[in-house]
């Protein structure tokens, strides 16, 4: 099983829109979860850190249950801006960050 | 601060030669990492470095060194570089621990090994 899982997408929508994304991580004793988003040809900048208890960003909402090892990330009211891949990340049984391989979101005019 | 930067952004290389990537931060973090992100595989580990003159291995090590003799600088070899090679290579770096600090990225550098 691959540590990190995400939906490749493409996630196609308009402007305006509400959107999510999930993701499974299979390290159960992992205590750290992040969403980056990546821009085409560029690098991987952090979105948002995933805490316990939910934790939002303006129009960024992210979510963890730890009993079904699933984290989501959940776009509301979407620009054309927020176009790009985002990056689930789980901390790995070696300590080091697993990325998963991203989902890609297309917001259209 | 100019952050993380890479050298160089993009290089072609035969395969069985050398090369050297560099990597800077000034941000004084003592955590620094090199991925590499292949077209559906996200990035993977390639070696990382927990403070000067200590560096360890990641996910995928193989045909790759490393050394870390300051803080700053970081630089990735490719001993004999193989067309699986290709790909496009990150540098990274974070206050302290990648689990729990936010991580830092260059601009990458696209090698193409022919």
């Amino acid at each position: 099983r691959k540590e990190v899982e995400q939906d490749p997408g493409p996630f196609n929508v308009p402007e305006g829109a509400t959107v999510a994304f999930n993701c499974t991580y299979s390290n159960s004793a992992s205590q750290s979860f992040f969403w980056y988003r990546q821009d085409c040809r560029k690098e991987p900048k952090l979105l948002m850190s995933v805490y316990s208890s939910g934790n939002e960003d303006g129009r960024f909402t992210a979510q963890l249950n730890r009993a079904s090892q699933y984290i989501s990330l959940l776009i509301r009211d979407s620009k054309l801006s927020d176009s790009a891949t985002y990056l689930c990340v789980s901390g790995g049984s070696q300590g080091n960050l697993i990325f998963g391989k991203g989902t890609k979101l297309s917001v259209k005019p | 601060n100019a952050g993380v930067t890479q050298t160089p952004k993009f290089q072609v290389l035969k395969t069985g030669q050398s090369m050297t990537l560099q990597c800077a931060q000034d941000m004084n973090h003592e955590y620094m990492s090199w991925y590499r992100q292949d077209p559906g595989m996200g990035l993977r580990l390639i070696h990382y470095s927990v403070g000067a003159g200590i560096t360890d291995q990641g996910e995928v090590p193989n045909g790759y060194n490393v050394s870390r003799s300051t803080t700053e600088d970081f630089p990735l070899r490719l001993l004999s570089a193989a067309p699986s090679q290709t790909s496009v290579y990150f540098c990274a770096s974070s206050y302290a621990s990648s689990v729990s600090y936010e991580q830092y990225f260059g601009p990458g550098t696209r090698l193409t090994v022919t």
